[in-house]
């Protein structure tokens, strides 16, 4: 099975913008409102930031807004700070009840 | 608060059994309405969801995992310890990854992982 396609890297300076992409088919990413988010810092274990696409758990900053259009899922940080500096991946639910993930994101804060 | 910690043998023998417990702590793994997973991530890689369980129904392995690693992996639970353990047999290198364990919320998300824990498999 192959992983949920990310950009290998992405970039911004503080205060910018950044999008991260994740593609895939119909028979997850498309197929369903169950995308996810996490946040990993070096050494650390995965943080969930948003889930159902759009949703972000208690205490994760308004900063991180996820969305979805057809089959790719899009995660967008909005005013960088230099500790968003990390890896980010996403994750789907499938319709072989199971989970994909993307292959991550590395974010530097330039 | 929820929380979990593999733990294990950091070096494993290839062909032998690489065998993890998962321990939870701040909540029941009989709490109805979450699943637990098995999660692993090679040296620089992405994430590979390996399976999970509900405690009072049947284990689900990833139907998309290569047959000879779906075939070696044994997901069990013991719920008299608020535990649950991964079993892969006959390992080999490319078995050589971080596992994690994992708490899958109401909404088919990873709410809560433990630490991590690196396991070799090597001479």
């Amino acid at each position: 099975q192959s992983a949920v396609t990310q950009p290998r890297s992405v970039s911004g300076s503080p205060g910018q913008s950044v999008t991260i992409s994740c593609t895939r088919n119909n028979t997850d990413v498309g197929g369903y409102d169950f995308v996810s988010w996490y946040q990993q810092h070096p050494g650390k274990a995965p943080k969930l930031i948003v889930y159902d696409v759009t949703k972000r758990p208690s205490g994760v900053p308004v900063r991180f807004a996820g969305s979805k259009s057809g089959n790719t899922a899009s995660l967008t940080i909005s005013g960088l700070q230099a500790d968003d500096e990390s890896d980010y991946f996403c994750c789907s639910y499938t319709d072989r009840y199971s989970y994909v993930f993307g292959g991550g994101t590395k974010l530097t804060v330039l | 608060q929820v929380q979990l910690q593999e733990s294990g043998p950091g070096l494993v023998k290839p062909s032998q059994t690489l065998s993890l417990i998962c321990s939870v702590s701040g909540g029941s793994i009989t709490t109805g309405g979450y699943y637990w997973s098995w999660i692993r991530q090679h040296p620089g890689k992405g994430l590979e969801w390996l399976g999970d369980f509900y405690f009072s129904d049947s284990t689900s392995y990833n139907p998309s995992l290569n047959p000879s690693l779906k075939s070696r992996i044994t997901l069990s639970v013991d719920t008299s310890k608020n535990q649950f353990s991964l079993k892969l047999n006959s390992v080999t290198a490319a078995d050589t990854a971080v596992y994690y364990c994992a708490r899958v919320g109401g909404w088919y998300m990873f709410d809560h992982w433990g630490l991590g824990t690196l396991v070799t498999v090597s001479s």
